[in-house]
Protein backbone atom coordinates (compact mmCIF):
# COMPACT_ATOMS: atom_id res chain seq x y z
CA UNK A 1 0.00 0.00 0.00
CA UNK A 2 1.13 3.50 -0.68
CA UNK A 3 1.64 5.41 2.57
CA UNK A 4 0.57 8.83 3.08
CA UNK A 5 2.00 10.91 5.59
CA UNK A 6 1.36 14.92 6.26
CA UNK A 7 3.04 17.80 8.10
CA UNK A 8 2.86 19.32 10.35
CA UNK A 9 -0.03 17.23 12.36
CA UNK A 10 -1.69 20.92 13.02
CA UNK A 11 -0.65 24.79 12.93
CA UNK A 12 -1.87 27.83 13.75
CA UNK A 13 -1.24 30.73 11.21
CA UNK A 14 -2.70 34.32 11.92
CA UNK A 15 -5.30 35.75 9.69
CA UNK A 16 -3.94 36.77 6.16
CA UNK A 17 -0.49 34.91 6.48
CA UNK A 18 0.15 31.91 4.34
CA UNK A 19 -0.77 28.42 5.37
CA UNK A 20 1.86 25.59 4.48
CA UNK A 21 0.65 21.86 4.29
CA UNK A 22 3.37 19.12 3.26
CA UNK A 23 2.00 15.43 2.11
CA UNK A 24 5.04 13.02 0.96
CA UNK A 25 3.94 9.41 -0.47
CA UNK A 26 6.01 6.44 0.14
CA UNK A 27 6.14 5.54 -3.56
CA UNK A 28 5.98 7.90 -6.59
CA UNK A 29 2.38 8.88 -7.37
CA UNK A 30 2.81 10.16 -11.07
CA UNK A 31 2.16 8.56 -13.95
CA UNK A 32 4.65 8.50 -16.29
CA UNK A 33 2.65 7.77 -19.25
CA UNK A 34 -0.08 11.18 -18.61
CA UNK A 35 2.75 12.96 -16.57
CA UNK A 36 -0.16 13.33 -14.16
CA UNK A 37 -0.12 13.07 -10.36
CA UNK A 38 -2.84 11.07 -8.88
CA UNK A 39 -2.68 13.32 -5.96
CA UNK A 40 -6.02 15.23 -4.50
CA UNK A 41 -6.52 17.19 -1.44
CA UNK A 42 -9.54 17.83 1.07
CA UNK A 43 -10.67 20.14 3.72
CA UNK A 44 -13.08 18.86 6.10
CA UNK A 45 -14.45 21.77 8.59
CA UNK A 46 -15.82 20.75 11.66
CA UNK A 47 -19.40 18.99 11.81
CA UNK A 48 -19.16 18.45 7.92
CA UNK A 49 -18.19 15.75 5.47
CA UNK A 50 -15.12 16.13 3.42
CA UNK A 51 -14.91 18.82 0.62
CA UNK A 52 -12.34 18.12 -2.32
CA UNK A 53 -10.01 20.95 -3.15
CA UNK A 54 -7.59 19.85 -5.46
CA UNK A 55 -7.33 17.54 -7.97
CA UNK A 56 -4.24 16.01 -10.14
CA UNK A 57 -1.97 17.95 -7.36
CA UNK A 58 -2.54 21.24 -8.65
CA UNK A 59 -5.88 21.67 -10.15
CA UNK A 60 -8.04 23.58 -8.17
CA UNK A 61 -12.06 22.24 -7.80
CA UNK A 62 -14.67 24.30 -9.36
CA UNK A 63 -15.71 27.67 -6.78
CA UNK A 64 -12.50 26.53 -4.91
CA UNK A 65 -10.95 30.06 -3.78
CA UNK A 66 -7.73 30.47 -5.56
CA UNK A 67 -6.05 31.49 -2.12
CA UNK A 68 -5.85 27.59 -2.26
CA UNK A 69 -3.48 25.74 -4.29
CA UNK A 70 -1.79 22.47 -5.02
CA UNK A 71 2.13 22.01 -6.36
CA UNK A 72 4.50 19.39 -6.32
CA UNK A 73 5.07 16.16 -8.11
CA UNK A 74 6.34 12.28 -7.70
CA UNK A 75 6.56 12.19 -4.00
CA UNK A 76 5.95 15.32 -2.25
CA UNK A 77 3.62 17.64 -2.34
CA UNK A 78 1.94 21.25 -0.81
CA UNK A 79 -0.69 22.49 0.01
CA UNK A 80 -0.51 26.34 0.31
CA UNK A 81 -3.45 28.90 1.90
CA UNK A 82 -2.10 32.17 0.59
CA UNK A 83 -3.77 34.17 3.08
CA UNK A 84 -5.74 32.55 5.69
CA UNK A 85 -9.36 33.24 5.83
CA UNK A 86 -11.42 32.60 9.21
CA UNK A 87 -13.68 30.02 7.32
CA UNK A 88 -10.21 28.29 6.45
CA UNK A 89 -10.52 26.80 9.95
CA UNK A 90 -10.54 23.00 9.09
CA UNK A 91 -8.82 19.79 8.91
CA UNK A 92 -6.94 18.78 5.43
CA UNK A 93 -6.53 15.90 4.02
CA UNK A 94 -4.14 14.69 1.14
CA UNK A 95 -5.35 11.26 -1.10
CA UNK A 96 -3.56 9.16 -3.46
CA UNK A 97 -5.55 7.63 -5.91
CA UNK A 98 -2.68 6.47 -8.26
CA UNK A 99 -3.43 2.98 -6.71
CA UNK A 100 -6.81 3.67 -7.95
CA UNK A 101 -9.13 1.48 -6.71
CA UNK A 102 -7.24 1.17 -3.71
CA UNK A 103 -7.13 4.50 -1.80
CA UNK A 104 -4.93 5.74 0.66
CA UNK A 105 -5.70 9.31 2.95
CA UNK A 106 -2.74 10.66 5.03
CA UNK A 107 -3.18 11.41 8.37
CA UNK A 108 -4.81 14.80 8.49
CA UNK A 109 -3.74 18.68 9.02
CA UNK A 110 -5.71 20.74 11.67
CA UNK A 111 -5.38 24.13 10.71
CA UNK A 112 -6.18 27.03 13.18
CA UNK A 113 -6.06 30.92 13.97
CA UNK A 114 -3.25 32.34 15.84
CA UNK B 1 -27.48 19.48 -8.18
CA UNK B 2 -25.78 16.19 -7.25
CA UNK B 3 -26.53 14.50 -3.79
CA UNK B 4 -26.13 11.62 -1.96
CA UNK B 5 -27.62 10.65 1.34
CA UNK B 6 -27.10 7.91 3.38
CA UNK B 7 -29.31 6.12 5.96
CA UNK B 8 -29.09 2.94 7.81
CA UNK B 9 -26.13 3.72 10.76
CA UNK B 10 -27.15 2.97 14.58
CA UNK B 11 -26.51 1.34 17.99
CA UNK B 12 -25.09 -2.52 16.56
CA UNK B 13 -23.50 -5.49 19.16
CA UNK B 14 -20.19 -6.61 18.10
CA UNK B 15 -20.63 -9.57 15.86
CA UNK B 16 -23.44 -8.19 14.36
CA UNK B 17 -24.66 -6.72 11.19
CA UNK B 18 -25.85 -3.56 9.56
CA UNK B 19 -26.75 -2.50 5.87
CA UNK B 20 -25.90 1.01 4.99
CA UNK B 21 -27.43 2.52 2.19
CA UNK B 22 -26.92 5.94 -0.28
CA UNK B 23 -29.32 7.40 -2.85
CA UNK B 24 -28.03 9.45 -5.04
CA UNK B 25 -29.50 11.84 -7.39
CA UNK B 26 -28.64 15.33 -9.49
CA UNK B 27 -26.35 13.01 -11.90
CA UNK B 28 -26.50 9.53 -14.08
CA UNK B 29 -25.41 6.89 -11.54
CA UNK B 30 -24.91 4.13 -13.43
CA UNK B 31 -22.08 5.52 -14.82
CA UNK B 32 -20.04 6.61 -12.25
CA UNK B 33 -17.53 4.43 -9.46
CA UNK B 34 -18.74 4.61 -5.78
CA UNK B 35 -16.84 4.87 -2.56
CA UNK B 36 -17.90 4.60 0.82
CA UNK B 37 -14.58 6.28 3.09
CA UNK B 38 -15.11 5.91 7.35
CA UNK B 39 -14.15 8.59 9.97
CA UNK B 40 -13.70 6.77 13.67
CA UNK B 41 -14.75 9.45 16.14
CA UNK B 42 -11.68 11.78 16.30
CA UNK B 43 -9.52 10.20 13.93
CA UNK B 44 -9.17 10.70 10.45
CA UNK B 45 -10.22 9.51 6.63
CA UNK B 46 -9.91 5.64 5.86
CA UNK B 47 -11.38 4.14 2.33
CA UNK B 48 -13.64 1.13 2.72
CA UNK B 49 -14.48 0.19 -0.30
CA UNK B 50 -14.88 0.96 -4.15
CA UNK B 51 -17.10 -0.40 -6.88
CA UNK B 52 -17.62 0.12 -10.20
CA UNK B 53 -20.09 1.17 -12.13
CA UNK B 54 -21.86 -2.28 -13.24
CA UNK B 55 -21.18 -3.71 -9.39
CA UNK B 56 -18.51 -6.46 -10.84
CA UNK B 57 -15.51 -4.75 -9.43
CA UNK B 58 -15.49 -4.33 -6.11
CA UNK B 59 -12.35 -3.83 -4.13
CA UNK B 60 -11.71 -3.36 -0.15
CA UNK B 61 -9.46 -2.29 2.65
CA UNK B 62 -7.89 -5.07 4.09
CA UNK B 63 -9.56 -4.54 7.27
CA UNK B 64 -12.86 -5.43 6.16
CA UNK B 65 -12.20 -7.93 3.55
CA UNK B 66 -15.07 -11.21 4.44
CA UNK B 67 -16.82 -8.75 6.52
CA UNK B 68 -17.89 -5.81 4.17
CA UNK B 69 -20.37 -6.50 0.83
CA UNK B 70 -20.51 -3.18 -1.44
CA UNK B 71 -22.98 -3.30 -3.62
CA UNK B 72 -25.47 -1.42 -6.00
CA UNK B 73 -28.86 -0.89 -7.87
CA UNK B 74 -28.87 1.40 -10.45
CA UNK B 75 -32.49 1.07 -10.62
CA UNK B 76 -32.81 3.00 -7.30
CA UNK B 77 -29.86 4.98 -8.14
CA UNK B 78 -28.31 3.68 -4.29
CA UNK B 79 -25.00 2.07 -3.39
CA UNK B 80 -25.47 -0.32 -0.33
CA UNK B 81 -22.40 -1.40 2.32
CA UNK B 82 -23.57 -4.55 3.92
CA UNK B 83 -21.07 -4.72 7.39
CA UNK B 84 -21.28 -8.61 8.82
CA UNK B 85 -19.12 -9.25 11.60
CA UNK B 86 -18.82 -6.50 13.31
CA UNK B 87 -16.65 -4.80 15.67
CA UNK B 88 -16.01 -2.50 17.72
CA UNK B 89 -12.93 -1.08 15.71
CA UNK B 90 -15.39 -0.77 12.92
CA UNK B 91 -17.14 2.60 14.85
CA UNK B 92 -17.28 5.29 12.49
CA UNK B 93 -18.99 8.12 10.45
CA UNK B 94 -19.45 6.22 7.05
CA UNK B 95 -19.76 8.19 3.99
CA UNK B 96 -20.88 7.68 0.87
CA UNK B 97 -18.82 9.80 -2.44
CA UNK B 98 -19.07 9.76 -6.38
CA UNK B 99 -15.99 8.98 -7.57
CA UNK B 100 -15.20 11.56 -10.72
CA UNK B 101 -11.24 11.16 -10.79
CA UNK B 102 -11.50 11.76 -7.04
CA UNK B 103 -14.05 11.28 -4.54
CA UNK B 104 -16.88 14.31 -5.19
CA UNK B 105 -19.48 15.03 -3.94
CA UNK B 106 -19.33 13.36 -0.49
CA UNK B 107 -22.60 12.17 1.50
CA UNK B 108 -23.28 13.64 4.96
CA UNK B 109 -22.66 10.58 6.65
CA UNK B 110 -24.37 7.87 8.46
CA UNK B 111 -22.84 6.88 12.00
CA UNK B 112 -21.90 3.00 13.03
CA UNK B 113 -21.27 2.40 16.83
CA UNK B 114 -20.73 -1.02 17.62
CA UNK B 115 -20.61 -1.65 21.22
CA UNK B 116 -22.49 -3.87 23.51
Amino acid sequence: DIVMTQSPDSLAVSLGERATINCKSSQSVLYNSNKKNYLAWYQQKPGQPPKLLIYWASTRESGVPDRFSGSGSGTDFTLTISSLQAEDVAVYYCQQYYNTPRWTFGQGTKVEIK
Amino acid sequence: EVQLVESGGGLVQPGGSLRLSCAGSGFTFSTYWMTWVRQAPGKGLEWVANLNQDGSEKYYVDSVKGRFTISRDNAKNSVYLQMDSLRAEDTAVYYCARINVAARPWGQGTLVTVSS
